[in-house]
């Protein structure tokens, strides 16, 4: 089976841009997070969606917005990027939320996204 | 609030010895705490989890942690250390009302053979 896969793996976008990075849930699992990795920290949670709905939201700026689609797959966007938001992207998935609290996510290798 | 210290930015042992990673936690109430691997250019792994049930817990590839809410501490530990276990470690606590988790800063593992 499959485990998370996103894409693209790297990315690198000029200040001011927009960005699309995409995530594909292990199959059955029904509900996707986003977490921001800057170099030298540990993840920082953004968004979790179940069902198509957003169910919390980290304490990022309206520049960051996610959707979750019909099939589970979900798509974090980022608007006039900034230097700060290089990081690596990763995405979690778990068959319903509560189950990724409980008992661990399974993450993907993320999107590593350079802002210059 | 919920947030979790891990004590060591990088530790270094040398094969066959033991591993100690250390992290304290703090919360309001009892906590559910995971430690989760990262190997270079993979995706976080699941090592292990306590959920208020034994206080020792045992992982994957010969890791446990002890959760000691007298100290507030969840340390993980690994009687030999393998070459493969160099990669960088995170203590995780879950949010409370909220659908997320808190990372602590990371412990860079090194394994000298």
């Amino acid at each position: 089976d499959a485990g998370v896969t996103q894409s693209p793996t790297h990315l690198i976008k000029t200040r001011g841009q927009h960005v699309t990075l995409r995530c594909s849930p292990i199959s059955g699992h029904k509900s996707v997070s986003w977490y921001q990795q800057v170099l030298g920290q540990g993840p920082q949670f953004i968004f979790q969606y179940y069902e198509k709905e957003e169910r919390g939201r980290g304490n990022f700026p309206d520049r960051f917005s996610a959707r979750q689609f019909p099939n589970y797959s979900s798509e974090l966007n980022v608007n006039a990027l900034l230097l700060g938001d290089s990081a690596l992207y990763l995405c979690a998935s778990s068959p319903r939320p509560g189950d990724g609290l409980n008992y661990g996510y399974t993450f993907g290798s993320g999107t590593r996204l350079t802002v210059v | 609030a919920q947030s979790v210290t891990q004590l060591d930015s990088h530790v270094s042992v040398s094969e066959g010895t033991p591993v100690l990673l250390r992290c304290n936690y703090s919360s309001s109430y009892s906590p559910s705490l995971f430690w989760y691997v990262q190997h270079p250019n993979k995706g976080l792994q699941l090592l292990l989890k306590y959920t208020s049930a034994a206080t020792l817990v045992k992982g994957i590839n010969g890791f446990e942690a002890e959760f000691k809410k007298s100290e507030t501490s969840f340390h993980l530990t690994k009687p030999s250390a393998h070459m493969s276990d160099a990669a960088e470690y995170f203590c995780v606590v879950r949010g409370l009302g909220a659908n997320n988790l808190f990372f602590g800063t990371g412990t860079r593992l090194t394994v000298i053979p």
